[in-house]
């Protein structure tokens, strides 16, 4: 069975300086592997999705990822953080399942950018 | 960007009731889901749904739950008892091709069960 990972509740960051918000998946097959973000009261935005390829991708809000295999790992990253960026994160992953495919969330981090 | 929309963005019912919850999916989109979140919890997966019928649920969508998509643009959760732990954010999402493609979400309808 498919699952995520996100080992922090909360993540505090300076604004301006980087931000990394972990996440490992464990999957049998190959993975399809997205961020997604919550603002208060909104519904699930997504920001960013590794499926093949080059192992860092960049997504929205200039959001980028790392895939990194050895470690099943798929860490979100940005080089300067904005209190607009404050919300809660989510790492999904997404697998085939008895032909269909269902997408699994982690629990969420949620993101605190200070000014 | 083409939205999901759902309605009511609030619901509020007595125990025991039945609610049904609404979403319009993105119109070229072929696969739809459910899922929930419980205040501070993660996003559980429901359903997912497609060629008019459910193709994979979760041990939390029980008897209780039913989904339907009667007229080929919305796609509505039925609770039909509604019990106090159904409170919870409903999240209908929607995409185009199962494989790689992101889902698109609604904004969600809060529910709460007194």
């Amino acid at each position: 069975a498919q699952s995520v990972a996100q080992p922090e509740d909360q993540v505090n960051v300076a604004e301006g300086n980087p931000l990394t918000v972990k996440c490992t998946y464990s999957v049998s097959g190959n993975p399809y592997l997205f961020w997604y973000v919550q603002y208060p009261n909104r519904g699930l935005q997504f920001l960013l999705k590794y499926i093949t390829g080059d192992n860092l991708v960049k997504g929205s809000y200039g959001f980028e990822a790392e895939f990194n295999k050895s470690q099943t790992s798929f860490h979100l990253k940005k080089p300067s953080a904005l209190v607009s960026d404050s919300a809660l994160y989510f790492c999904a992953v997404r697998e085939r399942s008895g032909g269909y495919q269902k997408v699994t969330f982690g629990t969420g981090t949620k993101l605190q950018v200070i000014p | 960007e083409p939205e999901v929309t759902q309605t009511p963005s609030h619901q509020v019912t007595q125990m025991g009731q039945e609610v049904i919850l609404r979403c319009v999916p993105i119109s070229n989109h072929l696969y739809f889901y459910w899922y929930r979140q419980i205040l501070g919890q993660k996003v559980e997966f429901l359903v997912s749904f497609y060629n008019n019928e459910i193709s994979e649920k979760s041990e939390i969508f029980d008897d209780q739950f039913s989904v339907e998509r009667p007229d080929g643009s919305n796609f509505t959760l039925k609770i039909r008892s509604t019990k106090l732990e159904d409170s919870a954010m409903y999240f209908c999402a929607s995409c185009r091709d199962q494989g790689r493609e992101k889902l698109f979400f609604g904004s969600g309808t809060q529910l709460s069960v007194l």
